[in-house]
């Protein structure tokens, strides 16, 4: 079985524009979660989505938006980044239910100069 | 935010040497969650504890959780080099769906 996919893998963006990430879960899985990674603040959750409906959120700026298509691969969308958004994005796909197992990807690195 | 910390934050041992990392956390759990990160890659799962249970095993894992304390303590026995890599406790509130609350990690250095 095919682990969780994010795509790219490294990005370099400018600050002001704006960056979309991608994730595919594990077949089968229908619960998606973003998660940023950063030296200062540690890993902190950023939206959860299932069956297409965001389900949780955290506490990030409305500039953080993300979705989820029907056959639950995901995407995150930043906008008017800011240089505090350079960061490890990684995505997490769980079977169904509470507080299942996630697995998660290897992450996109995103460098905003 | 985060749930709780981690103690210690660092950690080194030598190959053969058992470790234990500790993890606080603030409010009640549905359930409690141990995961390794290799050099700023994907976490890795490693042990699943409900809020009903006291001890679990897992090959040379050992997690035990106190529901009163609001700590949970993983031990690594007989540790490798390969075991090197930080080691993160995640929360699971009652309700919470899968979102997972992060402790503030444990790097752990298994030298030869």
């Amino acid at each position: 079985k095919a682990g969780v996919t994010q795509t790219p893998r490294y990005l370099i963006k400018t600050r002001g524009q704006q960056v979309t990430l991608s994730c595919s879960p594990i077949s089968g899985h229908r619960s998606v979660s973003w998660y940023q990674q950063t030296p200062g603040q540690g890993l902190q959750f950023l939206f959860e989505y299932f069956s297409e409906t965001q389900r949780n959120k955290g506490n990030f700026p409305g500039r953080f938006s993300g979705r989820q298509f029907s056959n639950s691969r995901s995407e995150m969308n930043v906008s008017t980044l800011e240089l505090g958004d350079s960061a490890l994005y990684l995505c997490a796909s769980s079977q169904a239910g509470q507080g299942a197992q996630a697995f998660f990807g290897q992450g996109t690195r995103l460098t905003v100069v | 935010s985060q749930q709780g910390e981690e103690d210690p934050q660092a950690l080194s041992i030598q190959e053969g040497e058992n470790a234990t990392m500790n993890c606080s956390y603030k409010t009640s759990i549905n359930n409690l969650q141990w995961y390794r990160q290799n050099s700023g890659r994907g976490l890795v799962h490693l042990i699943l504890i409900r809020s009903n249970e006291r001890e679990k095993h897992s090959g040379r894992l050992r997690v035990t959780l106190d529901t009163s304390k609001k700590s949970s303590s993983l031990l690594i026995t007989a540790s490798r080099a390969a075991d090197t890599a930080s080691y993160f406790c995640a929360t699971v509130l009652t309700g919470g769906g899968n979102k997972l609350t992060f402790g503030t990690g444990t790097q752990l250095k298994v030298e030869l």
